[in-house]
């Protein structure tokens, strides 16, 4: 069974420093990698996925991610960071089809400072 | 605006009652997943509905169902509720089981007092 890990529960910065956001998965078969950011009172919007071919993944609101296989990780990274990018980020894999369910990790808390 | 329309936002309901959630999905969307938020288990996946059909299961409780309607909006009923219910639901459509990309309503509030 598939499996999610974001190392740090939570993550304090301050306005425009860069920040990386990481995520492990553990699966048995392919995956596919996504990112989604949950505003307060908000539902889920996707940031980025890694579907096949570039390891490097660019998003939406400036956002990157890189897939590496060997070490099973989906970090994310923005260079620099706004107020407005306070917000909970999920990673999330699905697994044999990308269409398939989603099984989250327990989420990574952004809290941006001024 | 994803398009996923779930009613109602918020809901408070006693112990031992039952409620219905509704999911509308983007227009043409054949997919309807449930998922369940709360602060103790994180987001789990429920329930997964493709063209009517279940497809498939995560961890959801005997006392909660779920159907999609040939219109494709889906239901997610929650019975003989407990204090652990409390959570947010939230609904996602896809426009086929391959899609890449599932788009998420903004949830259902459920506290159950």
């Amino acid at each position: 069974a598939q499996s999610v890990t974001q190392l740090d529960s939570q993550v304090p910065v301050f306005e425009e420093a860069p920040v990386e956001l990481r995520c492990n998965y553990s699966s048995s078969v392919s995956v596919y990698l996504f990112w989604y950011v949950q505003y307060p009172n908000q539902g889920l919007q996707l940031l980025l996925k890694y579907l096949s071919g570039s390891t490097l993944v660019k998003g939406i609101n400036g956002f990157e991610a890189e897939f590496n296989k060997s070490q099973t990780s989906f970090h994310l990274r923005k260079p620099s960071v706004h107020i407005s990018d306070t917000a909970e980020y999920f990673c999330a894999v699905s697994e044999g089809a990308a269409g398939n369910k989603l099984t989250f990790g327990g989420g990574t808390r952004v809290l941006v400072k001024p | 605006d994803s398009g996923v329309t779930q009613t109602p936002k918020h809901l408070i309901t006693a112990t031992g009652q039952r409620v219905t959630l509704r999911c509308s999905p983007r227009s043409g969307d054949l997919s309807v997943y449930w998922y369940q938020q709360s602060l103790d288990q994180g987001l789990q996946f429920l329930i997964h509905y493709y063209n009517g059909e279940e497809r498939a299961k995560g961890n959801i409780l005997e006392r909660f169902s779920a159907q999609q309607f040939p219109d494709l909006h889906s239901e997610l009923n929650l019975s003989s509720l407990e204090l652990g219910d409390s959570a947010l639901y939230f609904c996602a459509s896809s426009a086929y089981r391959g899609s890449t990309e599932a788009f998420f309503g903004q949830g259902t509030r459920l506290t159950v007092v």
